[in-house]
């Protein structure tokens, strides 16, 4: 089955700089790798995903890319603020009925 | 985009009762739910694979017996934790498709429910 590794586990960077999270999968029949902000006690909320077939998707500070030859699809958030401050987990899929298989996540402090 | 509500969103219990959590999909169908379990500062650890209309599919090392899941229409999955015990005591999150989208697309989640075991 598919395997999603997360790094790095914790990342601190100071308002304003960028911040980088990666992520390599296992299956590479997997086509579709959202990244979820989950605040403390709520639930996992979708900020972007990209699909196999394109390499880049930027929405504002966000921008998501994938590498499909290496397994590899990371997450880029510029000009970075205080209420970026949560956990970020990347996750794979490859089919409709089979369920979304996580990182480990990501604690991101944004200092100020 | 699609609800997904789910409740109660917080219970406490007494060792050996019995919890129902309900998840539902307020806006449209969902022939499949999946439901996770998350331990304070982890990942969400899918526990099982909830189908409407026939048995649950269960992650290795989940107990079925323990867990009942239950998917009695497409818009609604129940998970019962059974004869809970101190280590149950987590956040449970449910989460479903809109599969009438057609290609895979956004898992939408439930708001999460969390269990304490006394």
């Amino acid at each position: 089955g598919e395997n999603v590794e997360q790094h790095p586990s914790t990342l601190s960077v100071q308002e304003g700089d960028s911040a980088v999270i990666k992520c390599t999968y296992s299956d590479s029949a997997s086509n579709y790798f959202p990244w979820y902000k989950q605040e403390l006690g709520k639930r996992p909320q979708l900020i972007i995903d990209i699909r196999s077939n394109v390499g880049e998707k930027k929405d504002q500070r966000i921008a998501v890319t994938l590498n499909k030859t290496a397994k590899h699809f990371s997450l880029h958030i510029t000009e970075t603020q205080p209420e970026d401050s949560a956990v970020y987990f990347c996750a794979a899929v490859n089919s409709g009925n089979t369920p979304l298989v996580f990182g480990k996540g990501t604690r991101l402090s944004v200092i100020a | 985009g699609a609800v997904v509500s789910q409740h109660p969103s917080r219970v406490i219990c007494k060792s050996g009762t019995s919890v129902k959590i309900e998840c539902r999909s307020l806006d449209f169908q969902a022939t499949t739910m999946f439901w996770y379990r998350q331990f304070p500062k982890q990942s969400l650890m899918l526990m099982a694979t909830s189908n409407e209309g026939s048995k649950a599919t269960y992650e290795q090392g989940v107990e079925k017996d323990k867990f009942l899941i239950n998917h009695a229409s497409l818009t609604l999955s129940t998970l019962t934790v059974t004869s809970a015990h101190p280590e149950d005591s987590s956040f449970y999150i449910c989460s479903a498709r809109d599969l009438w989208g057609g290609s895979v697309s956004e898992q939408f989640f439930g708001p999460g429910t969390r269990l304490t075991v006394l």
